[in-house]
């Protein structure tokens, strides 16, 4: 059980569009989920934490017109990179909480 | 504000040996403590949590300490394999809604 999934794993794009990211708790139901970016050797920066049919709240420095989250249901959130450039790239992982944080695989970001 | 420490950024270890990971903490008095592994261009696996009033967790190879004294955890894999090699996160209560403060990891490498 706590299951949680990410699509896409992974995204090319080009700099200038917008990219979306689906977060999906499969076998519980999460009214929070949480929204990381980790580079390369870095631990994992929370971006910002997603509640269930109330606006996310965004960590200190994170743009929240850049980084748009919306958490819609109890089983899935979206964060989407708007207007995304090459500064972007990154792996965003999402967790859902359910007594612990349970991690989705990570979707690894390049925008050219 | 509250700091983590995992002392090393990377272990070696010799297969069939036990590894010990330290997750030092200050500014703090966590409710709980978990490690996570994480391999490369994946999301964290939770693996343990441990809380303030536990000194001591097992779970099959692995063995977690939390001494609130020394604000220190201690996490221990004994009989180590080739597969264990991975990234461990040591993560602390961060308060709130589930959120986690994370450590930035010890890469282990155990070899045959």
């Amino acid at each position: 059980g706590a299951v949680v999934s990410q699509h896409p794993s992974w995204v090319i794009c080009k700099s200038g569009t917008s990219v979306k990211i689906e977060c999906r708790s499969l076998d519980f139901q999460a009214t929070t989920m949480f929204w990381y970016r980790q580079f390369p050797k870095k631990s994992l920066m929370l971006m910002a934490t997603s509640n269930e049919g109330s606006k996310a709240t965004y960590e200190q420095g994170v743009e929240k017109d850049k980084f748009l989250i919306n958490h819609a249901s109890l089983t899935l959130s979206t964060l989407t990179v708007t207007s995304a450039h090459p500064e972007d790239s990154s792996f965003y992982i999402c967790s859902a909480f359910r007594e612990t944080q349970y991690f989705g695989p990570g979707t690894r970001l390049l925008v050219l | 504000s509250q700091k983590i420490e995992q002392n090393s950024e990377a272990l070696n270890i010799q297969e069939g040996k036990t590894a010990t990971l330290t997750c030092n903490y200050t500014n703090y008095s966590p409710a709980y403590l978990q490690w996570y592994r994480q391999d490369p261009g994946r999301g964290p696996v939770f693996l343990l949590l441990i809380r303030e009033n536990e000194k001591e967790k097992r779970k099959e190879r692995l063995k977690v300490t939390f001494d609130t004294t020394l604000k220190q955890s201690l996490f221990h894999i004994t009989a180590s394999q080739p597969a264990d090699s991975a990234t461990y996160l040591c993560a602390l209560d961060g308060g709130s809604q589930g959120n986690l403060i994370f450590g930035k990891g010890t890469k282990l490498s155990v070899k045959p």
